[in-house]
């Protein structure tokens, strides 16, 4: 399989800290994608990050792929209580139009 | 806000029923897909269609069965329901590489 997987499952941290959770797959890819899901909703695309790019911002978002490690993390900064929610990465594999999901993490904020 | 729509948003039924899940995307996309999520979280594809007239099983066996005669909309369909097919059902579209939009989601309880 090529599923990914996410580290941790769980993570709980107070509001203004920063939250860091980690992903692997096993296969090369095209590009790399992070999800958010708030309880009962479908996914919202949060940023995309190619093979050939190393860190990718946005707002209070920061993505960082290592290909040699088949690995990514997703860093929210100064995080909020909205953050509440799970996240999950995907991959997209050459040659495969369909995203691999990962198996998500549980974030929650602390107010 | 959303460019994907699938109802019904909650559905209980009884066990032998059959249904139909109903998505449509106003964006034009070609590619559209079917996602199981279970209550750990993990997303199971279980159908996925290229463009109009064409439609392939997922990762995950389903009983289901999806069509897609027009580009905006691909149902998917139980002919006879099971309290094993208790899940959210997340249909989804995506352009190109780029990534996927996803639906609110149904989520479907056979009693």
């Amino acid at each position: 399989s090529q599923q990914g997987e996410e580290d941790p499952q769980a993570l709980s941290i107070q509001e203004g800290e920063n939250a860091t959770m980690n992903c692997s797959y096993k296969t090369s890819i095209n590009n790399l994608q992070w999800y958010r899901q708030n309880s009962g909703r479908g996914l919202v695309h949060l940023i995309l990050i190619r093979s050939n790019e190393r860190e990718k911002h946005s707002g209070r978002l920061r993505v960082t792929l290592d290909t040699s490690k088949k690995s990514s993390s997703l860093l929210i900064t100064a995080s909020r209580a909205a953050d509440t929610a799970s996240y999950f990465c995907a991959t997209d594999h050459f040659g495969n139009e369909k995203l691999t999901f990962g198996t998500g993490t549980r974030l929650t904020i602390i107010p | 806000e959303a460019d994907i729509y699938q109802t019904p948003r909650y559905l209980v039924i009884g066990t032998g029923k059959k249904i139909t899940l109903e998505c449509s995307q106003t964006m034009g996309h070609d590619k559209m897909y079917w996602y199981q999520q279970d209550p750990g979280m993990e997303l199971h594809l279980i159908h996925y269609s290229y463009g109009v007239n064409s439609t392939e099983k997922g990762d995950l066996s389903s009983e289901s069965t999806v069509s897609r005669i027009r580009t905006e909309h691909f149902p998917l369909t139980l002919e006879s329901a099971r309290p094993s097919h208790t899940s959210q059902y997340l249909c989804a579209s995506r352009k190109g590489k780029y990534g996927y939009t996803f639906g609110s989601g149904t989520r479907l309880t056979v009693v």
